[in-house]
């Protein structure tokens, strides 16, 4: 089955800067690349999404490159801000109503 | 905008008790989801559902979870004999296509 890889598994940044976290995927198959927030006690929350179709997204300060060759995508949050501070997942699935199958974490401080 | 619903938010149970999550997904999804992330890890997919019928299950959905559709908007799971492993946050999730939404969460607790 799918396997998803996420580094770093902490990252600590000062405010201002920029902030790479990258996954990498295992079955060629898989298609929808979606990163997830989650803060302390939440939800996971979407905060962007890539298909394979495309190799890159930007949402203001966020942006998600995909490699489809070898099987890697990265978030990119630039400009970061305290409230940036969460756990990040980056997740792989196949298609419409295929579960996702999500990396480790990334546990992202921002330091004002 | 609207949001997956859950309840109870909390839920604290005995070693081998029945326990039942409650979810409400978004209207018009047609994809339903359970995921669970024991504390300080990742998320990892429980169980899949679509048109009345489970379509994949993971390892860990084994004879003691079920779940059911029991009317146009109730999502269910059910644990039928808990045990402490059980002990985790459970998300409900539900899709369109192929975002999913996740809903607050109901975090069990096995004593």
């Amino acid at each position: 089955g799918e396997n998803v890889e996420q580094h770093p598994s902490t990252l600590s940044v000062q405010e201002g800067d920029s902030a790479v976290i990258k996954c990498t995927y295992s079955d060629s198959a898989s298609n929808y690349f979606p990163w997830y927030k989650q803060e302390l006690g939440k939800r996971p929350q979407l905060i962007i999404d890539i298909r394979s179709n495309v190799g890159e997204k930007k949402d203001q300060r966020i942006a998600v490159t995909l490699n489809k060759t070898a099987k890697h995508f990265s978030l990119h949050i630039t400009e970061t801000q305290p409230e940036d501070s969460a756990v990040y997942f980056c997740a792989a699935s196949k298609a419409a109503g295929n579960k996702l199958t999500f990396g480790g974490g990334t546990r992202v401080l921002v330091k004002p | 905008e609207p949001e997956v619903t859950q309840t109870p938010s909390h839920q604290v149970t005995q070693m081998g008790q029945e326990v039942i999550l409650r979810c409400v997904p978004i209207s018009n999804h047609l994809y339903f989801y359970w995921y669970r992330q024991i504390l300080g890890q990742k998320v990892e997919f429980l169980v899949s559902f679509y048109n009345n019928e489970i379509s994949e299950k993971s390892e860990i959905f084994d004879d003691q979870f079920s779940v059911e559709r029991p009317d146009g908007s109730n999502f269910t799971l059910k644990i039928r004999s808990t045990k402490l492993e059980d002990s985790a946050m459970y998300f409900c999730a539900s899709s369109e296509l192929d975002e999913q939404f996740f809903g607050p969460g109901t975090r069990l607790t096995v004593l």
